[in-house]
């Protein structure tokens, strides 16, 4: 049973241009998410987090949008840019005291 | 300062092997975490340690599976009796204190394929 799923395996962008990355989730216990970035042959590194008492959260040119209602949220980063290409894990916390619920990931190829 | 670091990074074993994995986490981390990620997968939560205390290991697939932590600080995943299906990444991850929410910062990983 998938509890957070992210139902893109792969994303292409231009550079300069636009990423939207999706995630759903089904535990409505969830309520702090997250998202990890994460290099080949490196350990996911953190990148945004989003409380479910807000519905955006912006650092840099990354932002986090959450819609509680749809289970939805969405990481956007503006503008893309060659490095950023890597696998991009949504997570969440709530299912436990201190367990943190992975996607599956997206991986994200920003084309130069 | 130095982050969370695995070893060994690679590990082959033969079906019926018992193999031990260690995790050196960021020094004072209270925290200490333990996740299994299989191919195309993203990681899987094993089981979290508060210092020496396992304090919830609801994710360990079945009994061949054992952590430890015995100082609070190094931490040893031992898998009895590898499988076949055991072969994965296997995720360390360490946060400052013993709050919820905290950023959890992982290692590179140990890469375990059983034969």
């Amino acid at each position: 049973d998938q509890q957070v799923k992210q139902n893109s395996p792969s994303l292409s962008v231009q550079e300069g241009r636009i990423s939207i990355l999706n995630c759903d989730y089904t535990n409505s216990m969830f309520d702090y998410f997250l998202w990890y970035k994460k290099y080949p042959a490196e350990g996911p590194t953190f990148l945004i987090s989003i409380s479910s008492i807000k519905d955006k959260n912006e650092d840099g040119r990354f932002t986090v949008f959450l819609n509680k209602s749809a289970k939805h949220l969405s990481l956007h980063i503006v503008p893309s840019q060659p490095g950023d290409s890597a696998v991009y894990f949504c997570a969440a916390y709530g299912g436990g005291y201190q367990k943190v619920t992975f996607g599956t990931g997206t991986k994200l190829q920003v084309i130069p | 300062g130095a982050g969370v670091s695995q070893s060994p990074r690679y590990k082959v074993a033969k079906r019926g092997q018992d193999v031990a994995l260690r995790c050196d986490p960021i020094s004072g981390h209270v925290s200490l975490f333990w996740y299994q990620q299989a191919l195309g997968q993203g990681p899987e939560f094993l089981t979290y340690f508060q210092n020496e205390a396992q304090l919830d290991k609801s994710g360990l697939p079945s009994d061949r599976f054992f952590a430890e932590r015995p100082e609070g600080s190094v931490s040893t995943l031992k898998i009895q009796r590898t499988q076949q299906e055991d072969s994965a990444v296997y995720l360390c991850a360490s946060s400052w204190g013993a709050g919820e929410r905290e950023t959890q910062y992982f290692g590179p990983g140990t890469r375990l394929l059983v034969l």
